[in-house]
Parts: C-alpha cells; structure tokens; sequence
C-alpha cells in the first residue's frame, strides 16, 4: 500500500468554480499535511500546511485535514487561470517526506 | 540571484558518462536536500544534508553520490546512470533539517541514453 494517494486528473474546471484536491494517506504516525504548487518547468512551492486536523484558510485556499478517514483536501475558491498548475500533497512524520503523485489542473477562461 | 538555483536545467548524458549536477541556495538556510521528481511517480527524497553533513539517505543506489561542501551548495555526483534514472532532480532547502516549509529550486531535467 502507498503512502500517500492521490488522484493524478487531469482536471478541467472553468473559471471561477471551486476546485476540491484530495489525498489519502496510511501512515498515522503524520503530523504535517502539505500542499505544493508546481507550475511546469519549475520546482513545487509551498502553498500551506496544517498540524494535526483541522482547517487552514489563506485567501482562497482552505486546506482540510481529517485524521480519523486519513483524509485531506484543498479547495481552491473563485479559481483562475494562474491556478492551473500540478498541486502536490505530502505528509511528514518520523524524519520523513511522503508527497502524493501531484493533480495537475486546468482552469479555462 | 535569489532562491535556489540549479545548474545546469537540461543534461543529456550517455550510461557510461560522468556528469555533476549543481544547486546553491542564497536563503541562509542549513539543510539540503536533493528529489528525485518521475512521471506518474510520487516526488522522492534521495538525500539530506545538515549543516553539511548527510543524515539521510534513502536507500538509493551508488551511482548517485552526493557532496555538500558548505551550506550554500549541494552537488549530484552521476556515473554509470540507467535509463531509468532519466527524471527531474530538485534541489530544496530549509531553515533546519526536517521543516515543512522548503524552498525548491526549478531542477535539472535529466535524461539518461
């Protein structure tokens, strides 16, 4: 069983819907739930993490963590273009990285 | 420059070449790390650097070897690669070692003959 899951899309979505990103995970040793931007040709970047379960809202990002399902969501409020990209999950725990396959997404003017 | 940085972003090389992949990074940070980025396939940590010295390696294979000699920069060292090896190596680094906050560099794109 993998780590970390996460559904690869690709992902369609017009202008302005709300976007839900999703993982599942194994390991309930993790603590910190991470989500990456990664625009093509370039590295991940950081958008948010959370400790332990609960909601984390930035500007349009909420990320969710339900550590009883090993569950975890980002949802992308009045989404753009410059949304598109390919999110990234991880999770750390015992000195260790764990990321999911990445979602690439595609939002449509 | 600020960031990470990596050089050179493209290599080709051939299974029996040598080659040396570069990443410096001007945040002041102490830790690196060096991924190894495939498609379909989740990203994989491969090494970490402390305060130059390696604390993790994540069972990957002697033909990678890595070098850290100082706090700025990280190197790959590449010898006798597998086509297999072909992928995207990201550098990142952080404040200390194991934080969640890293900062990526934008890779090499790798491809192995």
């Amino acid at each position: 069983q993998k780590e970390v899951e996460q559904d690869p899309g690709p992902l369609s979505v017009p202008e302005g819907a709300i976007v839900s990103l999703n993982c599942t995970y194994s390991n309930s040793a993790f603590q910190y739930f991470m989500w990456y931007r990664q625009y093509s040709r370039k590295g991940p970047e950081l958008l948010m993490y959370t400790y332990s379960s609960g909601n984390k809202e930035d500007g349009r990002f909420t990320a969710q963590v339900d550590k009883s399902s090993k569950y975890i969501s980002l949802f992308i409020r009045d989404s753009q273009p410059s949304d598109s990209a390919t999110y990234l999950c991880a999770m750390s725990g015992g000195n260790q990285f764990y990321f999911g396959t990445g979602t690439s997404l595609t939002v449509i003017p | 420059e600020t960031g990470v940085t990596q050089t050179p972003r493209h290599l080709v090389m051939g299974m029996t070449n040598k080659k040396s992949l570069k990443c410096e990074q001007h945040l002041g940070h102490n830790a690196m790390y060096w991924y190894k980025q495939s498609a379909k396939k989740p990203l994989e940590l491969m090494f970490v650097y402390s305060l130059e010295e390696r604390v993790e390696n994540n069972s990957v294979p002697s033909r990678f070897s890595p070098e850290c000699p100082n706090s700025s920069h990280l190197f790959l060292h590449l010898h006798t690669l597998q086509p297999e090896d072909s992928a995207l190596y990201l550098c990142a680094s952080s404040v200390q070692r194991w934080e969640v906050t890293q900062y990526f560099g934008p890779g090499t794109r790798l491809l192995v003959l």
